[in-house]
């Protein structure tokens, strides 16, 4: 079974809207980890957030970590049609292996 | 700066048909590899990862096996393919310690008829 779940499966919004998206996970975690696919292409690593730690920044994107609740949310800002994608969460439970869920796909309407 | 590079880009095999699919890393050294499918509005499935030359981990049974003749060289193969193996291959790094991204290819499309 997948360890990490994203919610929505599915999520449009408009230009300049906000994006959540979350993930829920089952087992305890050495660190989670948020990815950006375009369609047909590999996956693009975004941010990195430790078990240790609650909330990390990187421009538009804030994710947080709760490990009680066993969840993460990224977070785009002022979206852009530039970000319409599939984001993954991944979770690191042994060095050097991450677990993906199915994604949520992002659609940014001009 | 580092780099991965996985070819082909897409592939169509018949059905019983042998498979090699490369990847190579450049500007490191000793970096975990890693390969996954993902089935169309999926997620990635772990198939094998390594460690070190010659060390292979499987995740999952099944018709492939990966070996890792080079520190930065990764290959997939199948002797035999099945109708199931049709996917979207992905190759990926990360560097040899904790708490690491991956770094992913740009995949192979492989269909079979």
């Amino acid at each position: 079974s997948q360890q990490g779940e994203e919610d929505p499966q599915a999520l449009s919004i408009q230009e300049g809207e906000n994006a959540t998206m979350n993930c829920s996970y089952k087992t305890s975690i050495n660190n989670l980890q948020w990815y950006r696919q375009n369609s047909g292409r590999g996956l693009v690593h975004l941010i990195l957030i430790r078990s240790n730690e609650r909330e990390k920044h990187s421009g538009r994107l804030r994710v947080t970590l709760d490990t009680s609740k066993k969840s993460s949310s990224l977070l785009i800002t002022a979206s852009r049609a530039a970000d319409t994608a599939s984001y993954f969460c991944a979770t690191d439970t042994n060095a050097g292996k991450s677990t993906f869920g199915d994604g949520t796909t992002l659609t940014v309407k001009p | 700066s580092q780099t991965i590079h996985q070819w082909p880009a897409t592939l169509v095999q018949p059905v019983g048909s042998p498979l090699s699919l490369e990847c190579t890393v450049e500007g490191t050294s000793n970096p975990n590899l890693y390969w996954y499918r993902q089935a169309a509005g999926r997620g990635l499935q772990l198939l094998f990862y390594s460690v070190g030359i010659g060390q292979i981990s499987s995740e999952v049974p099944q018709n492939l096996s990966a070996s890792r003749p080079q520190d930065r060289q990764f290959i997939l193969s199948s002797k035999k393919l099945l109708l199931s193996d049709s996917g979207f291959y992905l190759c990926a790094w990360s560097a040899d310690r904790g708490d690491q991204p991956q770094h992913f290819g740009d995949g192979t499309r492989l269909s079979i008829l």
